[in-house]
């Protein structure tokens, strides 16, 4: 069963507008969840994960359990968040489930 | 410190042949991570080792197969490669505590596997 589905493939905004990458999620369990960012000819990294609540480049997500959502943000997008990302929960048995990913463009 | 490492970068098979990809962890971490990661896909677990032991396992067939080293360095086999093998194999690395939640894994840049 697809654990994690972010339904966007490909995400281009203009550069200062706005920005949110949806991802939603079914387990039965509490989840942890994660966005993690793989810029060019970089490595996959961790952005976020929603228990540090933190912002991250600007990036917030909330988890929303009755919406079993964990969309990423960003009030003000700039070019170098050009990147793919990639939602990701991870179950209580240690196995992490990845999103297809969403490709990011930012319009200069 | 040193990062997360792995070799080859890339590695040509054919079907029904067996392949070994390495993984050396990045310095002082105890737990590695295997995905799998098809054209157009996220990653897909595959295992983890914590302190040498499997520690958590996706939905693969028992012809993929790890080792963990004393040094925390670790190997994916594939036996009897398929045509649908053929993708990116990342490695994690991280600090793992038994009984700990998360602690952020550190990923390799990747082995590119091909099956012809």
């Amino acid at each position: 069963a697809q654990r994690v589905t972010q339904p966007e493939k490909l995400l281009s905004v203009f550069k200062g507008a706005p920005v949110e990458l949806k991802c939603n999620y079914s387990y039965s369990g509490s989840p942890e969840l994660f966005w993690y960012v793989q810029y060019s000819r970089q490595r996959l990294q961790l952005l976020l994960r929603h228990i540090s609540r933190e912002s991250i480049k600007g990036f917030t997500a909330d988890l929303n359990k009755g919406e079993t959502s964990f969309h990423l943000k960003k009030p003000f997008a700039q070019e170098e968040d050009s990147a793919m990302y990639y939602c990701a929960l991870r179950d209580t048995g240690n196995q992490f489930y990845f999103g297809t990913g969403t490709s990011l463009t930012v319009i200069p | 410190e040193t990062g997360v490492t792995q070799s080859p970068t890339h590695l040509i098979k054919t079907r029904g042949q067996q392949v070994t990809l390495r993984c050396s962890s990045q310095s002082g971490h105890n737990t590695v991570s295997w995905y799998q990661q098809a054209l157009g896909q996220g990653p897909q677990f595959i295992f983890q080792y914590y302190r040498e032991e499997e520690n958590g396992r996706g939905n693969f067939p028992p012809r993929f197969s790890g080792l963990q080293f004393p040094n925390y360095s670790s190997e994916l086999n594939v036996n009897a490669l398929e045509l649908d093998d053929s993708a990116l194999y990342l490695c994690a690395s991280s600090l793992g505590l038994a009984g700990q939640s998360y602690n952020e894994q550190f990923f390799g840049p990747g082995t590119r596997l091909t099956v012809l």
